[in-house]
């Protein structure tokens, strides 16, 4: 049984296109966040959402809109996508309580062409 | 602000040998540290974690004790397998309830030879 899934798996776009990558966890965690790792592995935390309500926004440009649709999915929609985009995403969840213990789902390789 | 350092990699062990994978922080307050492990074309998993001082963390072999005075949480293993070849990354997390975060460091590829 998948905890964390994520799709598409690896996204291949042109610059100025608009994308949507889409997580679901079946945990039944209240906590859902958007990571992005970068091509020396970097990880950064992009948002995080608490029973579909926005915590966390660090700093990323309003190109990137997150929707948490209910509590097991958290989607991320990127308009006018740039080359700088290129990354590989990740999706986690956690329990209540416990917000440092996070699943990660297994990523999405975004490449901006 | 709160930071993780990592020693720069890669590195390459043969199968057996000693690991240490340095980590040290900065952070304001007390934190609790975590190592988490990412395996090839998966996601990243916590691997173990501490959450004060003195307090030490082990899991499949793998041990970290949280220690203030150097602010420093180094990753060990005594014997490595191929199996542990992945990418392994220090973190941090403050904050509370949902406003709760980790910092990760850049984290470190590590092979480990047959």
């Amino acid at each position: 049984d998948t905890a964390v899934s994520q799709t598409p798996k690896y996204l291949v776009t042109q610059m100025g296109n608009d994308k949507s990558i889409k997580c679901e966890q079946n945990l039944g965690h209240d906590t859902m966040y958007w990571y992005k790792q970068d091509s020396k592995k970097f990880l950064k935390i992009m948002f995080s959402y608490n029973n579909k309500e926005l915590i966390i926004n660090e700093t990323v440009p309003n190109r990137f809109s997150p929707k948490s649709p209910d509590k097991a999915h958290l989607n991320l929609h990127i308009n006018s996508l740039e080359l700088g985009d290129s990354a590989v995403y990740f999706c986690a969840s956690s329990p209540a309580g416990s917000s440092y213990e996070q699943y990660f789902g297994p990523g999405t390789r975004l490449t901006v062409t | 602000g709160n930071s993780v350092t990592q020693m720069e990699g890669p590195v390459t062990l043969s199968e057996e040998a000693f690991l240490t994978i340095n980590c040290t922080y900065t952070a304001t307050g007390y934190p609790s540290l975590f190592w988490y492990v990412q395996y090839p074309g998966e996601g990243l998993q916590l691997l173990l974690k501490a959450t004060k001082a003195d307090d030490k963390g082990s899991n499949k072999g793998f041990e970290a004790t949280y220690r203030k005075e150097t602010t420093s949480f180094h990753l060990e293993k005594g014997s490595v397998q191929v199996s542990d070849s992945a990418v392994y990354f220090c973190a941090l997390g403050f904050g509370s309830g949902a406003n709760s975060k980790l910092t990760f460091g850049k984290g470190i590829t590590l092979s480990v030879r047959p």
